[in-house]
């Protein structure tokens, strides 16, 4: 099944410790992104990955780190986490982000620091 | 001012009425337009796409798309029980970033 998957599906962590989000996809896409999502201010794009070792800043960067090695994978990696950056956060993968296909999502990773 | 605009709502319609969902957008080269649909605790799934003006039908759905107003509509024909959802309009720009609007939450009561 063509899919995205994001690990953990839930976090509770404290302040300042290290954490990442993995994300997976299976469908060849070269285009890949990470979202969050807060009530009232919809989805913001984070970072975007146009293919391997080629990442770019979204409209939130701060506080967040990506690295794109291989292909399927998308980690967001949360060095020294803050409670704003409590928050429901997305992966999406795309066939060719220029080719205008739309998004598939992951499952969400709702992210609790304390 | 905000790249993608939309009502919050929430909208509620009759079951079998047409719900009207509407975007507005502000960057002017805007090239592709989205609409997903997002059930509560789900994550966003495409609907449609629209890149030219005018109309785009996909069995009950039909996104309207109108550049010089910078404005994207979504149409629901004979709404249903099951189309209750927040309905969230994104645009992607020439720089190759996605915008979403904050969504619309749609109602339909049987």
């Amino acid at each position: 099944e063509a899919q995205v998957t994001q690990n953990p599906r839930y976090l509770i962590t404290v302040t300042g410790k290290k954490l990442t989000v993995t994300c997976s996809q299976n469908m060849n896409h070269e285009y890949m992104s990470w979202y969050r999502q807060d009530p009232g201010l919809g989805l913001r794009q984070i970072y975007y990955s146009m293919n391997v070792e080629v990442t770019d800043k979204g409209d939130v960067p701060e506080g967040y780190k990506v690295s794109r090695k291989e292909k399927r994978n998308f980690p967001l990696i949360l060095e020294s986490p803050s409670p704003n950056q409590t928050s429901l956060y997305f992966c999406a993968s795309s066939l060719q982000g220029w080719a205008n296909y739309g998004y598939t999502f992951g499952s969400g990773t709702r992210l609790t620091v304390v | 001012q905000k790249e993608v605009e939309q009502n919050s709502g929430p909208l509620s319609v009759p079951e079998g009425a047409i719900a009207s969902l509407n975007c507005t957008y502000s960057d002017r080269v805007s090239q592709s337009f989205f609409w997903y649909r997002q059930y509560s605790g789900k994550s966003p799934e495409l609907i449609m796409s629209i890149y030219s003006n005018g109309d785009k039908e996909d069995g009950r759905f039909t996104a309207q798309l109108n550049k010089a107003s910078q404005y994207v509509s979504l149409l629901i024909r004979d709404s249903q029980p099951s189309d209750s959802a927040t309905y969230l309009c994104a645009v992607q720009n020439t720089g190759n970033q996605f915008y979403f609007g904050t969504g619309t939450s749609l109602t339909v009561i049987p």
